[in-house]
């Protein structure tokens, strides 16, 4: 089983509609839970980030940790064709000494106008 | 704002050529990391360096070396550019036990001919 599974896509979806990207885990030591956006042929950019369960809301993005599941999720809201790119999800443990980020393969969505 | 910055966005190379590839971070940032990205393969870690002149082999270290000599600046090296290498290379920092936020550059597609 890999570390940080994560649906490759891609995903098409219409231009105002609700996406949910997700990544399942298997390492219960992992506390910290990033979110990339990465547009073609560009580094990954991080968009948010969130310590232990719970939601976090920015703008049109929120991001969810379920810690019991293992599972972390991150909603856009009207979704707009800008936001086409590959989304990476990304970990660590508390006790991250720089080489312990471990990331999903990414979902590549389309937002079609 | 985090800055982490590749100062050669497309590089065309040799066979058997010596490549180097730069990154500069202005944050301070104790770590830094060289990743390679490779479509159906993710982001795989070559390298990371936690302080000046201290550096550790990540996933696939093979036919790569790096140099850091000051704690901005960090260096990868193909001793002998070999086809295989061609890929987008990503530089990345991070702040030791932060834990939460590694940031990456605009990535250097190398290729190799």
């Amino acid at each position: 089983q890999k570390e940080v599974e994560q649906d490759p896509g891609p995903l098409s979806v219409p231009e105002g509609a609700i996406v949910s990207l997700n990544c399942t885990y298997s390492n219960s030591a992992f506390q910290y839970f990033m979110w990339y956006r990465q547009y073609s042929r560009k580094g990954p950019e991080l968009l948010m980030y969130t310590y232990s369960s719970g939601n976090k809301e920015d703008g049109r993005f929120t991001a969810q940790v379920d810690k019991s599941s293992k599972y972390i999720s991150l909603f856009i809201r009207d979704s707009q064709p800008s936001d086409s790119a590959t989304y990476l999800c990304a970990m660590s443990p508390i006790d991250n000494y720089g080489q312990n980020f471990v990331f999903g393969p990414g979902t590549r969505l389309s937002v079609l106008p | 704002d985090v800055k982490v910055t590749q100062s050669s966005r497309y590089l065309v190379k040799r066979t058997g050529e010596k490549v180097f590839l730069e990154c500069v971070q202005d944050m301070d940032h104790e770590n830094m990391f060289w990743y390679r990205q490779d479509p159906g393969l993710g982001l795989r870690l070559i390298y990371f360096s936690y302080d000046v002149k201290m550096k550790e082999k990540g996933d696939i270290p093979e036919g790569y070396s790096v140099s850091r000599e000051k704690k901005e600046r960090f260096s990868l090296i193909l001793e002998s550019a070999s086809t295989n290498q061609t890929s987008m290379y990503l530089c990345a920092s991070s702040r030791t036990n932060s834990g939460n936020t590694i940031y990456f550059g605009e990535g250097s597609w190398l290729t190799v001919v």
